[in-house]
């Protein structure tokens, strides 16, 4: 099993709520994702990572940002919370030699339900 | 466009029977396909990865085939268990970029009953 972890699993928050969904990894990975992902739909690049202080947006729009500040933590932060932001996010990470040949590796997500 | 199309949306099977999953795709130029098993509350987990020059890999009782030309990968689930029940998703990854782009189905929702 990956060595990649999410915290919280479950979270209910009103809407306008500040909240931060961790992401830490213990495999020395360069690189980080995060995923949006709606039942029964793709899984949606939103956030990614080549390592220390790089950040680049996804190709799916998002109002969240993120942070990599520790080769190990990649949290994602939403300022003010709103029913849209409902969904499951998944964070992954991957070695950096060998592109996207290497696998990545996820964590089993944050399921989030903004009220 | 790329994409990755997957079907069945979801299926349903006896424990013990067989089940071969389909998945299409438009990604150009290909990388490498990947298989992932998604359970219920987890993240995917790769069961399998082709290159352009591979047309089969085996993991276990799942085998993964590759046909490059059609660009039609298919999954098939032998002797199939309780613990099967899951989303498999075909990903499909592009050499245009450093990041190693990829792009997800949606996912063939799989459910054996006993």
């Amino acid at each position: 099993e990956a060595d990649i972890y999410q915290t919280p699993r479950y979270l209910v928050i009103g809407t306008g709520k500040k909240i931060t969904l961790e992401c830490s990894q213990t495999m020395g990975h360069d690189k980080m994702y995060w995923y949006q992902q709606d039942p029964g739909m793709e899984l949606h690049l939103i956030h990614y990572s080549y390592g220390v202080n790089s950040t680049e947006k996804g190709d799916l729009s998002s109002e969240s940002t993120v942070s990599r500040i520790r080769t190990e933590h990649f949290p994602l932060t939403l300022e003010s919370a709103r029913p849209s932001h409902t969904s499951q996010y998944l964070c992954a990470s991957s070695e950096s030699e060998g592109g996207s040949y290497n696998e990545q590796f996820f964590g089993p997500g944050t399921r989030l339900t903004v009220l | 466009k790329n994409q990755v199309e997957q079907s069945p949306q979801s299926l349903i099977i006896l424990e013990g029977k067989n089940c071969t999953l389909q998945c299409n795709y438009t990604v150009s130029p290909f990388s490498n396909l990947r298989w992932y098993k998604q359970d219920t509350g987890r993240g995917p987990v790769s069961l399998t990865i082709m290159t352009f020059s591979e047309n089969t890999k085996s993991n276990g009782r799942y085998t993964a085939t590759l046909d490059a030309d059609t660009k039609q990968s298919s999954l098939h689930i032998t002797a199939s268990q309780l613990s099967d029940s899951a989303s498999y998703i075909c990903v499909v990854s592009d050499r245009g970029s450093t990041l190693g782009r990829l792009y997800f189905g949606r996912g063939t929702q799989l459910t054996v009953w006993p």
